[in-house]
């Protein structure tokens, strides 16, 4: 399967807890994004990566949210102390820029987390 | 602030009448607009979008800065077509973020 890739797929955790997701892009894509989607809702953009230069955070993205992309390929979303209204899917897309045109978006399958 | 409409949280049609799902957008400078969709069971994927000005799987969408929208439509609905639709919001350049909208649930009675 050479499409974005996402880990877990599905993660419950109690309230306090720390959980960290791991997002694999596809190879040659120098963009990745981060959105979160709560039922009803469409994604909503977090954060994204210029290869390994994180150059946009949504004010969505709390201080308890850290997102890295150490080398220019993964990347991992880290929610310390997880709240209950942390409880959303989790989707991670990759593009490649390339001119000045618009460059698609291609989404994982998303990690849904659960906080109990 | 960017901001995409989708009135309709709910649609259905039968089978073979023509569909239209509707989305307005608030955005000040050049948008670039697209539908994305959402099989059962499947990831976001993306359908169509404006500058492209294709159609795909018989679905066209057209551009409307006068009205600020970009309905989705199709002729002669079909049975597959059934999903989840998405519009959402883009900059010229390089789409850094996508603005969605609250989507749409389209489902086709046979």
């Amino acid at each position: 399967d050479t499409g974005v890739s996402q880990d877990p797929r599905h993660k419950i955790t109690k309230r306090g807890q720390n959980v960290t997701f791991r997002c694999d892009p596809i190879s040659e894509h120098n963009r990745l994004y981060w959105y979160r989607q709560t039922l009803g809702q469409g994604p909503e953009f977090l954060t994204y990566f210029q290869n390994e230069a994180q150059l946009e955070k949504s004010r969505l993205l709390s201080d308890r949210f850290s997102a890295e992309r150490p080398k220019g390929s993964f990347s991992t979303l880290e929610i310390q102390r997880t709240e209950q209204g942390d409880s959303a899917m989790y989707l991670c897309a990759s593009s490649l820029l390339a001119g000045t045109g618009g460059n698609e978006q291609f989404f994982g399958p998303g990690t849904r987390l659960t906080v109990l | 602030a960017q901001r995409v409409t989708q009135p309709e949280k709910l649609l259905s049609v039968f089978k073979g009448a023509p569909v239209e799902l509707k989305c307005n957008y608030s955005y000040s400078g050049s948008p670039e607009l697209f539908w994305y969709v959402q099989y059962s069971r499947q990831r976001l994927q993306l359908l169509l979008r404006h500058i492209s000005r294709e159609s795909i799987k018989g679905f066209t969408a057209d551009l409307n800065k006068g009205e600020t929208s970009f309905h989705l439509k199709k002729p002669f609905a079909q049975e597959e077509d059934s999903a989840m639709y998405y519009c959402a919001l883009g900059f010229r350049v390089g789409n850094e973020k996508l603005t969605f909208g609250t989507g749409t649930r389209l489902t086709i009675i046979p």
